[in-house]
């Protein structure tokens, strides 16, 4: 089973606001990623972290690589109706190259 | 090619017909994995390749499942005699270095009546 606990399982925004969402894990990761899914599509990765503590911001979108390794965070800033969608946080650690997937975020924005 | 491409985009089957699903990963790549994501959650991990070369397949459920990536590139899963259980979608993904990001494809829908 998985691992990464994901939070909040979902959320029904105003257009323009601001999202935040994030993932803890028992375990230490190596790596955080997270992903975006549109119905119908497979993720498409928005983020890569690699380092404890790293801040990486692409676009609206900022995560960030907890200091304990264990827990990442991603906001989303001004959400508008196409940021709909799944968010997945996924991790990779020493054990394998496979990534854990934490159980997603289903966004809705209303405009 | 520019992305993971996976065929069939959708299989439907009768319980007890064995299924094959291939993978076509970026050219270039060399680690191949295999996911299945049930509705509702994210992908769990199935098995993953460097080269041909099967490096984890502890996440394949039971001795039913089976992959291989004979040349490296293309991959299949093959999974004999369908139970109903086995529906899901079933994800492929690749990346150009050992534990790098990986690039999904758009996945093979199963479904077993």
């Amino acid at each position: 089973g998985q691992q990464l606990n994901q939070s909040p399982q979902s959320m029904f925004i105003q257009e323009g606001e601001d999202v935040s969402m994030n993932c803890t894990s028992s375990s230490i990761f190596n790596t955080w990623l997270w992903y975006k899914q549109d119905p119908g599509e497979g993720p498409v990765l928005l983020i890569a972290l690699y380092k404890a503590g790293e801040l990486t911001s692409n676009g609206r979108l900022t995560a960030q690589f907890g200091i304990t390794r264990k827990d990442s965070f991603l906001n989303i800033s001004a959400s508008i109706p196409s940021d709909v969608g799944i968010y997945f946080c996924a991790g990779h650690n020493n054990a394998g190259n496979m990534l854990t997937f934490g159980g997603g975020t289903r966004l809705m924005v209303k405009p | 090619g520019a992305g993971v491409s996976q065929s069939p985009r959708y299989k439907v089957t009768k319980r007890g017909q064995d299924v094959a699903l291939r993978c076509d990963p970026i050219s270039g790549h060399v680690s191949l994995y295999w996911y299945r994501q049930a509705l509702g959650q994210g992908p769990e991990f199935l098995t993953y390749f460097n080269y041909e070369a099967q490096q984890d397949k502890s996440g394949l459920p039971n001795d039913r499942f089976s992959a291989e990536r004979p040349e490296g590139s293309i991959s299949t899963l093959t999974i004999q005699r369908t139970e109903q259980r086995d529906s899901a979608m079933y994800r492929c993904a690749s990346s150009s270095q050992l534990g790098n990001e990986q690039f999904f494809g758009p996945g093979t829908r199963l479904t077993v009546l």
